[in-house]
């Protein structure tokens, strides 16, 4: 069964960081790209940040450009986002998502999320 | 710059037909798109990828009742006989290089 299980969410402090991460399983890992979304309480989706399948060609929103980093880790099959210097507005639940080839393509595997709320 | 445009709502009876609308911005009319659903209370879920000359290809165990459309800029998601599990918000997605690109999505209602 393909599956995407996200872990590393929390309350956390603004200007506090957090890592989170992507457990990937049921297929290939290393042939796809990879993003992370985010849905923000009673809003819509909102693309974070992605990564192709070598890690050659990344993006990211200009909402956190300069303060998150997405990586992949290949051979453990894991995805991550590391967030630095933490706003309220960061406050969301972050989806994992696989994309239908190696590089920026639709996404069509998505996982339940993980919460991430900053607030002092 | 890259911008998808859906309309907030849409309604239609069980079992009736509706048509949703996504609308590339202007110079990427050539792109493709992908549809998804969100039920309320749970995560996305990958409906189709949707090119501009019209053809697609599905998810997984997505039903026949879903079907996509294009014209020009605009991408459409039909969704025919209407069930109640089909209530549900719609996104459509685009990606470039380096980037991706949510609508804001259209709210379904079953009347």
């Amino acid at each position: 069964e393909v599956q995407l299980v996200e872990s590393g969410g929390g309350l956390v402090q603004p200007g506090r960081s957090l890592r989170l991460s992507c457990a990937a399983s049921g297929f290939t890992f290393d042939d796809y790209a990879m993003h992370w979304v985010r849905q923000a309480p009673g809003k819509g989706l909102e693309w974070v940040s992605g990564i192709s399948w070598n890690s050659g060609s990344i993006g990211y929103a200009d909402s956190v450009k300069g303060r998150f980093t997405i990586s992949r880790d290949n051979a453990k099959n894991s995805l991550y986002l590391q967030m630095n210097s933490l706003r309220a507005e960061d406050t969301a639940l972050y989806y994992c998502a696989k994309t239908i080839t190696g590089e920026f393509d639709a996404f069509d595997i998505w996982g339940q999320g993980t919460m991430v709320t900053v607030s002092s | 710059q890259l911008v998808l445009t859906q309309s907030p709502s849409a309604s239609a009876s069980l079992g009736a037909s509706v048509k949703l609308t996504c609308t590339l911005s202007s110079g990427h009319s050539s792109y493709a798109i992908a549809w998804h659903q969100q039920q309320p209370e749970k995560g996305p879920r990958y409906l189709m990828k949707l090119n501009s000359d019209g053809s697609h290809s599905k998810g997984d165990g997505i039903p026949d009742r879903f079907s996509g459309s294009s014209s020009g800029a605009e991408r459409y998601l039909t969704i025919s006989s209407l069930q109640s599990e089909d209530e549900a918000d719609y996104y459509c997605q685009t990606w470039g290089t380096g980037i991706n690109v949510f609508g804001t999505g259209t709210k379904v209602t079953v009347l």
